[in-house]
């Protein structure tokens, strides 16, 4: 199985700010790499797929980068609404394992 | 409009069974990838099973000859058959649409509420 590790696990940030969050994957995955937002108590929402393709609906201050194994989530100006967790997710081969998440709180 | 309304989940005894179903509407679930996913109290993300549409199953280590996804293409639901229960099965299980996003690409796009199962004595 492919084992997908994401850092930093939580990070503190203010309203404004650039955020950067990292995911690394054990192997290989070309662009087979999905980031996921999830608020309390809510689903998980698809914002990103193929490493950098905007889902439709997400705003565009969200942006993915990477190949292969290194992978960025990218949140260029910090809104309220964005105080949630991120998961990447692979997509590359079953099981599609996620990352173990990285929780973006209010400094 | 498209969504996912689950249900069946509950508290149960430990070595005890449970349905979950997974109501479709706006799409054919029988057409595409459908996976349930689930997340233990306070941890992430856990993978759980998937059916693709030609109706090939894969399920993780961790419930493999346990846990059986499956759909009825008449409700247009998918379920999940969950048999011998452990405390570690206590989570809120989510279904999720495998979107087939690009020609190559594929991605959780519709998600469900959840729906809890808390298994203990």
């Amino acid at each position: 199985d492919i084992q997908m590790t994401q850092s930093p696990s939580s990070l503190s940030a203010s309203v404004g700010d650039r955020v950067t969050i990292t995911c690394r994957a054990s192997q290989s995955i070309g662009f087979y790499l999905n980031w996921y937002q999830q608020k309390p108590g809510k689903a998980p929402k698809l914002l990103i797929y193929a490493a950098s393709s905007l889902q439709s609906g997400v705003p565009s201050r969200f942006s993915g980068s990477g190949s292969g194994t290194d992978f960025t989530l990218t949140i260029s100006s910090l809104q309220p609404e964005d105080f949630a967790t991120y998961y990447c997710q692979q997509s590359y081969s079953t099981p599609a394992t996620f990352g173990g998440g990285t929780k973006v709180e209010i400094k | 409009e498209v969504q996912l309304v689950e249900s069946g989940g509950g508290l149960i005894q430990p070595g005890g069974s449970l349905r979950l179903s997974c109501a479709a509407s706006g799409f054919t679930v029988r057409s595409n990838y459908m996976s349930w996913v689930r997340q233990a109290p306070g941890k992430g993300l856990e993978w759980v099973s998937v059916i693709y549409s030609g109706g090939s199953t894969y399920s993780a280590d961790s419930v493999k000859g346990r846990f059986t996804i499956s759909r009825d293409n008449s409700k247009n639901t998918l379920y999940l058959q969950m048999n011998s229960l452990r405390g570690e099965d206590t989570a809120v299980y989510y279904c999720a649409r495998v979107g087939q996003l690009d020609p190559d690409y594929y991605g959780m796009d519709v998600w469900g509420q959840g729906t809890t199962v808390t298994v203990s004595s």
